[in-house]
């Protein structure tokens, strides 16, 4: 059964600071992985999706890399600024189970001013 | 792009009674809809799979008869909590995956808070 992971539950930075958000996986098995960020008492939106078959994927100041074999993914965020705090996931879906997403239970990211 | 929403955002109710919880995909078809719980200060779990024209799908240690899934229609799915009680209250989103791609948007959230 795969199970998603992330560390550190919460993070508090100044503005300006690069920082790296963690996510691990106990099956290497998967499709592909999603970084979302969710706000408080709101939705999910859709950050960076990277296909297994690739190593990492960039969306502005967001990167996100792709280990598969050793079940790891991490969340780069280049030059933070407040606006960046918010909950950010990962998620994979189960093998053969199109369109399900198994989430990590989330990093808190708050970026002082 | 393409657009999730769920009615109501937020409701209260007092225990027993039953709740309904919409979710629409505004400018694209969706055969398939899922449906996550999430409770405070953790993650989404899913409870089901939503499918139109067909039974929905749950997940291990949900209770189907408690949460009714109707996939009524290629844009519109909807969740009731029946007889809700106090530790039914949550966080419930929806999502439906993209048309094309492996896309998956999510509606707004309903909070839901049982008295």
């Amino acid at each position: 059964k795969q199970e998603v992971t992330q560390i550190p539950a919460a993070l508090s930075v100044p503005e300006g600071e690069n920082l790296v958000l963690n996510c691990s996986f106990t099956d290497s098995a998967i499709y592909n992985l999603q970084w979302f960020r969710q706000d408080p008492g709101k939705g999910l939106t859709s950050l960076l999706l990277i296909q297994s078959s690739q190593r990492e994927q960039t969306s502005g100041r967001l990167n996100a890399s792709l280990d598969k074999s050793s079940g790891r993914s991490t969340l780069y965020i280049a030059a933070s600024q407040p606006g960046d705090s918010a909950t950010y996931l990962c998620a994979v879906p189960p093998w053969n189970q199109g369109g399900k997403l198994i989430f990590g239970q989330g990093t808190e990211l708050s970026v002082k001013p | 792009g393409a657009v999730v929403s769920q009615h109501p955002s937020w409701v209260i109710c007092k225990s027993g009674t039953s709740v309904k919880i919409e979710c629409r995909s505004l400018d694209f078809q969706a055969t398939t809809m899922f449906w996550y719980r999430q409770f405070p200060k953790q993650s989404l779990m899913l409870m089901a799979t939503s499918n139109e024209g067909s039974k929905a799908t749950y997940e291990q240690g949900v209770e189907k008869d408690k949460f009714l899934i109707n996939h009524a229609s290629l844009t519109l799915s909807t969740l009731t909590v029946t007889s809700a009680h106090p530790e039914d209250s949550s966080f419930y989103i929806c999502s439906a995956p993209a048309t094309f791609g492996e896309t998956q948007y999510f509606g707004p959230g309903t909070r839901l808070l049982v008295l």
